[in-house]
Parts: C-alpha cells; sequence; structure tokens
C-alpha cells in the first residue's frame, strides 16, 4: 500500500530562515509526487511535482529514491509562505491513479 | 482559468438528514474525487471515479455513496448524517493525461448538529 509520512505537525522558522519540510513516501513502484499549499481560507494549490522540476515561489523538491523522500526546500522564508503543506503520491502509469496525502505540516514564519 | 466548484461553502445539517454536496468541473476531466479534511489528519479519500457511472471507494468511504452521472459533476450523499462527519468536505479532479495536478474546490464545510 502507498502511504505518505510527514513528520511534523508543525515547523516554526523566522523570516529570512531556511525552510524544509519533510516528506517521506512507502511505494513499490514509480512514484508521481507533489506538494500542495494551502493558505488560510483558500484552497489547496499544487505547488510542485516532481516531474516537472520547477521551481515555484522560491520552493524547490527533488525526489530521493533511495531515501525515499521528497523534502521541500526553500533557503529564505517569507512571512507569506505561512500555510499548510501537504506531500502526495500518485501510483505511476498503470495504476489507477489515485493520491494518497500526507497528514500535513503547518509553517509558521514569524517576522 | 479552470475550475473546479463546489455548491456549498457552508451547511448545517440535523443528524438523520440525507445531505448532497455537489461538485462541477469545467474541465473535461476524467478523474473526480471526495476528500474529507481533519485537522492533524490530513486529507482522507471517500470516494472516486474515474468515468460516468463509476465509481471506487476510497479509504473511508463507510455512511457515504456518490453519483456520477455526467462527466462534469460528482456527488457526495450522506444517507444519514452523523456528527461524526462534521467536517470539511473537498472534491478534486485530473485529467487522464496527467498534464498538471490535482485541481481542488473551495470546500465545503459540513455541521451535523
Amino acid at each position: 500500500a502507498q502511504r505518505v509520512t510527514q513528520p511534523e505537525k508543525l515547523l516554526s522558522v523566522f523570516k529570512g530562515a531556511p525552510v524544509e519540510l519533510k516528506c517521506n513516501y512507502s511505494y513499490s513502484g514509480s512514484p508521481e509526487l507533489f506538494w500542495y499549499v494551502q493558505y488560510s481560507r483558500q484552497r489547496l494549490q499544487l505547488l510542485l511535482r516532481h516531474i516537472s522540476r520547477e521551481s515555484i515561489k522560491g520552493f524547490t523538491a527533488d525526489l530521493n529514491k533511495g531515501e525515499t523522500s521528497f523534502h521541500l526546500k526553500k533557503p529564505f522564508a517569507q512571512e507569506e509562505d505561512s500555510a499548510m503543506y501537504y506531500c502526495a503520491l500518485s501510483r505511476s502509469p498503470g495504476g489507477s491513479y489515485i493520491p494518497t496525502f500526507g497528514r500535513g505540516t503547518s509553517l509558521i514564519v514569524h517576522p | 482559468d479552470v475550475k473546479v466548484t463546489q455548491s456549498s461553502r457552508y451547511l448545517v445539517k440535523r443528524t438523520g438528514e440525507k445531505v448532497f454536496l455537489e461538485c462541477v468541473q469545467d474541465m473535461d476531466h476524467e478523474n473526480m474525487f471526495w476528500y474529507r479534511q481533519d485537522p492533524g489528519l490530513g486529507l482522507r479519500l471517500i470516494y472516486f471515479s474515474y468515468d460516468v457511472k463509476m465509481k471506487e471507494k476510497g479509504d473511508i468511504p463507510e455512511g457515504y455513496s456518490v453519483s456520477r452521472e455526467k462527466k462534469e459533476r460528482f456527488s457526495l450523499i450522506l444517507e444519514s448524517a452523523s456528527t461524526n462527519q462534521t467536517s470539511m468536505y473537498l472534491c478534486a479532479s485530473r485529467s487522464d493525461r496527467r498534464v498538471t495536478g490535482y485541481t481542488f474546490g473551495s470546500g465545503t464545510r459540513l455541521t451535523v448538529v
């Protein structure tokens, strides 16, 4: 069964500090991984897909198949980054593309 | 702008009522999903559908059913609402082509009293 683990419920940093939100997954196939963000009172928005290898709002995430991790990083946190972040995994081609989400990490960036 | 629209932002229902939550997407997506979102538990999949009239149980289907009569619409039904179904309900959709990620609606906050 596929599983996504976000070990931190809450991450609190000061503005300008580096941020790393951890995500570990368990899945025997080739995963498709995402990071979603939910700002206060807004809908979930896609932040990153591992396939696209983009940098969105200064965030990056690298898939490490050896460690089965997809940690989200940003070198300098901003107050507007305060939000709930969810890591998600979807099965590779051939599966039914059911997304499984982690429990989320609340990021608070203090001024 | 692509859209997933959930008909109600807030709902208050009584225990035992039959409740319908509606979700409509305008992106011609094949796949649609219903989640409930609870603090500390993240998003848990209730049901999903990969085509019209097709449905599959997710991780927590008990007490819920769904209907997908048209491609753009996916309804979640609480047959007899209970207080433990008080939650935020999120609808999502995605194309089979998987060009983008999953697109979410803004959610329906359901309170069962």
